[in-house]
């Protein structure tokens, strides 16, 4: 099956860093990638799609300034959390639809855990 | 209202007992259903997927779609202690938008 990876898989940084997490798609190319992030206990929640070679798509409420994403290639999207805060500690995940399904089915990546002190 | 809910559980059952798990949704427009399952401090895998109504079946695995009620089940038979998981269910509307609701999961523990 389709494979994505993330990386690092957990992150501990001090207020007001910057963190980068990568997704790879490692075995199909991923024209589209989805960022989310989860708090315990609760769903997933969709921060943003990511398009390779062009702008993400933020959903509301999601700060692009903070949250930049960028989707260089058809295998990697990188989601950097700039300035971090505590209450930006979260388990955030990243997803490929895989291309050429007939359904909208997504692989997920491991998660990436950020802990900011 | 949310566009999805979900039983919040949790669930505790014996090995071997059949469990359900269930969802139900208010967007007519939803016609592809998902379920995932994402075991602590990991990333959802799909489970299953099916299009609109119907019944679909993986080994112990049976998805159902009712469309008309708009609800829809993952049935688990002879549930395993490896199956402790969190469920989530996922919909969306079409193939190309990529953007599934998620329900906020049911946490099922199976106990040996």
């Amino acid at each position: 099956g389709a494979v994505v990876s993330q990386h690092p898989s957990w992150v501990i940084c001090k207020s007001g860093t910057s963190v980068k997490i990568e997704c790879r798609s490692l075995d199909f190319q991923a024209t589209t990638m989805f960022w989310y992030r989860q708090f315990p206990k609760q769903s997933l929640m969709l921060m943003a799609t990511s398009n390779e070679g062009s702008k993400a798509t933020y959903e509301q409420g999601v700060e692009k300034d903070k949250f930049l994403i960028n989707h260089a290639s058809l295998t990697l999207s990188t989601l950097t959390v700039t300035s971090a805060h505590p209450e930006d500690s979260s388990f955030y995940i990243c997803s490929a639809r895989a291309p050429g399904g007939v359904t909208d089915t997504q692989y997920f990546g491991p998660g990436t855990r950020l802990t900011v002190l | 209202q949310k566009e999805v809910e979900q039983d919040p559980g949790p669930l505790s059952v014996p090995e071997g007992a059949i469990v359900s798990l269930n969802c139900t949704y208010s967007n007519s427009a939803f016609q592809y259903f998902m379920w995932y399952r994402q075991y602590s401090r990991k990333g959802p895998e799909l489970l299953m997927y099916t299009y609109s109504s119907g019944n679909k079946e993986d080994g112990r695995f049976t998805a159902q779609v009712d469309k008309s009620s708009k609800y829809i089940s993952l049935f688990i038979r002879d549930s395993q202690p490896s199956d402790s998981a969190t469920y989530l269910c996922a919909m969306s509307a079409n193939t190309n938008a990529g953007k599934s609701t998620f329900g906020d999961g049911t946490t099922l523990t199976v106990k040996p």
